[in-house]
């Protein structure tokens, strides 16, 4: 069971905007910022944004975050099939002396 | 280019202990910027993040895995390491190194490829 709360599965077609949502509590996403990581199979995490709503450099701007209250959310507009992947929340939580804590992932399928 | 790789035995008998490296090229470990993370994933299941440590030492654990792990820093090889003890199955994960840039932001902004480590007699 995971602290940060995503959907298991997210589907679209292409060209589609799809949205997948991350559900915390005040202890982490509530007061601090939010991470995206994209991964592909077979391989490492890459961060796809941080801090809420910035894109790393090289991150395509259909990639995008947003945060409000105690949950977060990653857009993907313009849904390609290379965008088929799991996607991972991540936030530091203030309790128990700070740990940092991952959603359970989301995988995207693009029809 | 920054780059990271880790090292370590691929396969180990539960209730010892889990010990891998990860190796920074391309960048010193030093740096003030940044902090050094392990993360897990067990097969065909999430990210779990295990703990981070700062080059000065500074360490910061995963409360569920704290009694068992040791994190721990050599500048000199530009290297820092993970020591997990008393392993059982439920350990067998793909182990990630990573860099952040502050323990309370989890930017994991560089990752190495990740090792398989398997728990088994």
């Amino acid at each position: 069971q995971s602290v940060l709360t995503q959907p298991p599965s997210a589907s679209g077609t292409p060209g589609q905007r799809v949205t997948i949502s991350c559900s915390g509590s005040s202890s982490n996403i509530g007061s601090n910022t939010v991470n995206w990581y994209q991964q592909l199979p077979g391989t490492a995490p890459k961060l796809l944004i941080y801090s809420n709503n910035q894109r790393p450099s090289g991150v395509p701007d259909r990639f995008s975050g947003s945060k409000s209250g105690t949950s977060a959310s990653l857009a993907i507009s313009g849904l390609q099939s290379e965008d088929e992947a799991d996607y991972y929340c991540a936030a530091w939580d203030d309790s128990l002396n700070g740990h940092v804590v991952f959603g359970g992932g989301t995988k995207l399928t693009v029809l | 280019q920054l780059q990271l790789q880790e090292s370590g035995p691929g396969l180990v008998k539960p209730s010892e202990t889990l010990s891998l490296t990860c190796t920074v090229s391309g960048g010193s470990i030093s740096s003030s910027s940044y902090y050094w993370g392990w993360i897990r994933q067990p097969p065909g299941k999430g990210l779990e993040w295990i703990g981070s440590i700062y080059y000065s030492g500074s360490t910061y654990y995963n409360p569920s895995l704290k009694s068992r792990v040791t994190i721990s820093v050599d500048t000199s090889k530009n290297q820092f390491s993970l020591k997990l003890s008393s392993v059982t199955a439920a350990d067998t994960a793909v182990y990630y190194c990573a860099r952040h840039v502050t323990v309370t932001r989890p930017n994991f902004d560089y990752w190495g490829q990740g090792t398989l480590v398997t728990v088994s007699s």
